[in-house]
């Protein structure tokens, strides 16, 4: 089946660790997006890619990196500069960019303690 | 600079009554895309529709529709005779070029 796969559901870290959020899509869609959700906030945008090794910063990127060596896979590194990492985090990706729909990955739930 | 504005930070209505979700923007570019998208308790988000800025139909889905308004930017969305499975939060999203920004979302309680 075609779709997002985002590893692992639950992720616990210990402050101060950096931690790798995976997101793989076989949508052979261009543009991957990764977005942090905390209660009250909506998504907010921490990268996106349009293509191969070039990604570009959202509203949230401090604290946050990310590669994009292959058009199916955009993983999201939390550093321990990310001064609040504990969140929901969704990786997405669409056909072309902003003017087509973007599909969703069951997300992935980080604590850091 | 882009911005959309769900005002509704939550909504609760008994079954069967009809309920609107608003939802409004603001950009500067004179192409660009508005999507809703539902995300029920699992977490993952589901597409549920995508307009471009120069379709002002409104658009209707069995119990779902939409009222897309430029004079107003507002992208606004019914739910008529809501069901229990409604129950959820709904993101507005405004798309453009290389990206996608979302609203603060409206967390829907539909009471049985």
């Amino acid at each position: 089946d075609g779709g997002i796969t985002q590893s692992p559901k639950y992720l616990f870290r210990k402050e101060g660790q950096n931690v790798t959020l995976s997101c793989e899509q076989n949508l052979n869609h261009d543009a991957m997006y990764w977005y942090r959700q905390d209660p009250g906030q909506g998504l907010r945008l921490i990268y996106y890619s349009q293509i191969v090794n070039d990604f570009q910063k959202g509203d949230i990127a401090e604290g946050y990196s990310v590669s994009r060596e292959k058009k199916e896979s955009f993983p999201l590194t939390v550093t321990s500069a990310q001064k609040n990492p504990t969140a929901f985090y969704l990786c997405a990706s669409s056909i072309f960019g902003g003017n087509t729909e973007a599909f969703f990955g069951q997300g992935t739930r980080l604590t850091v303690v | 600079a882009q911005k959309v504005t769900q005002a509704q930070t939550e909504i609760s209505v008994v079954e069967k009554e009809d309920v609107t979700l608003d939802c409004v923007y603001e950009t500067r570019d004179t192409t660009y895309y508005l999507f809703w998208y539902k995300q029920p308790p699992s977490g993952e988000l589901v597409f549920l529709i995508r307009r471009n800025s120069f379709d002002e139909q409104n658009e209707i889905s069995g119990r779902y529709s939409w009222n897309f308004q430029k004079s107003t930017s507002s992208f606004n969305f019914t739910i008529t005779a809501s069901q229990v499975v409604d129950s959820a939060v709904y993101f507005c999203a405004l798309g453009r070029d290389d990206k996608i920004i979302f609203g603060k979302g409206t967390r829907l309680h539909i009471l049985p």
